[in-house]
């Protein structure tokens, strides 16, 4: 089945504590992005990325890191996290770079920073 | 900067109604434009897809379109049903891939 998977789907840390939220797909689409999601705000964009070894900023960026060493996988890593970056986490995929095909979402990721 | 408005944020329609959900946005430089639908703390479901050199879409009881010189989008819902309730979304892909999203329209259907 197409599908992108996000782990975990809930977590709850705590300030500085880093972590990382993974992301894979098994489309072999060339096209990944990260938004995270929050009320009054929608969803705004993190990072994309659109092949192995390309990523580019999003929107909102600070705090934020990720990498595509492989096209299935786009982890978003939070180095420090903090409590703005309680959120609703959503990875996304695309064919074709992302110029003209559909775009994927996972199940989304549930992040509370206490 | 793209914008994408959708107005109204929410909507309550008897069941059995035909609607229109729109979303207009700022910059015609697209290369499409998709609506999805979230149901509550849920992923974005795709739903229609309109490339920028196409003028419509359908699936089943929705018809998107696209009117690209004027910034507009329409998805039409046909005879909805209490199953449709859900916040329903557009964004559109711009340069570098980017994509903008409204901030959704959240429709109830009433039995």
């Amino acid at each position: 089945e197409a599908q992108v998977t996000q782990n975990p789907r809930y977590l709850i840390t705590v300030t500085g504590k880093k972590l990382t939220v993974t992301c894979s797909q098994n489309m072999n689409h060339e096209y990944m992005s990260w938004y995270r999601q929050d009320p009054g705000l929608g969803l705004r964009q993190i990072y994309y990325s659109m092949n192995v070894e390309v990523t580019d900023k999003g929107d909102v960026p600070e705090g934020y890191k990720v990498s595509r060493k492989e096209k299935r996988n786009f982890p978003l890593i939070l180095e420090s996290p903090s409590p703005n970056q309680t959120s609703l986490y959503f990875c996304a995929s695309s064919k074709d770079r992302g110029l003209s095909g559909e775009l994927f979402f996972g199940e989304g990721s549930r992040l509370t920073v206490l | 900067k793209q914008e994408v408005t959708q107005i109204p944020a929410a909507l309550s329609v008897p069941e059995g109604e035909n609607l229109v959900l729109n979303c207009s946005f700022t910059d015609s430089a697209i290369y499409n434009l998709q609506w999805f639908r979230q149901d509550p703390g849920k992923g974005l479901t795709s739903l229609l897809l309109i490339q920028s050199s196409q003028r419509e879409q359908t699936s089943g009881r929705l018809n998107a379109s696209l009117d690209k010189s004027s910034g507009r989008s329409t998805l039409y819902i046909a005879a909805s049903q209490p199953g449709d309730s859900a916040t329903y979304l557009c964004a559109v892909r711009g340069a570098n891939s980017k994509l903008t999203f409204g901030k959704g329209i959240t429709l109830s259907v009433r039995p």
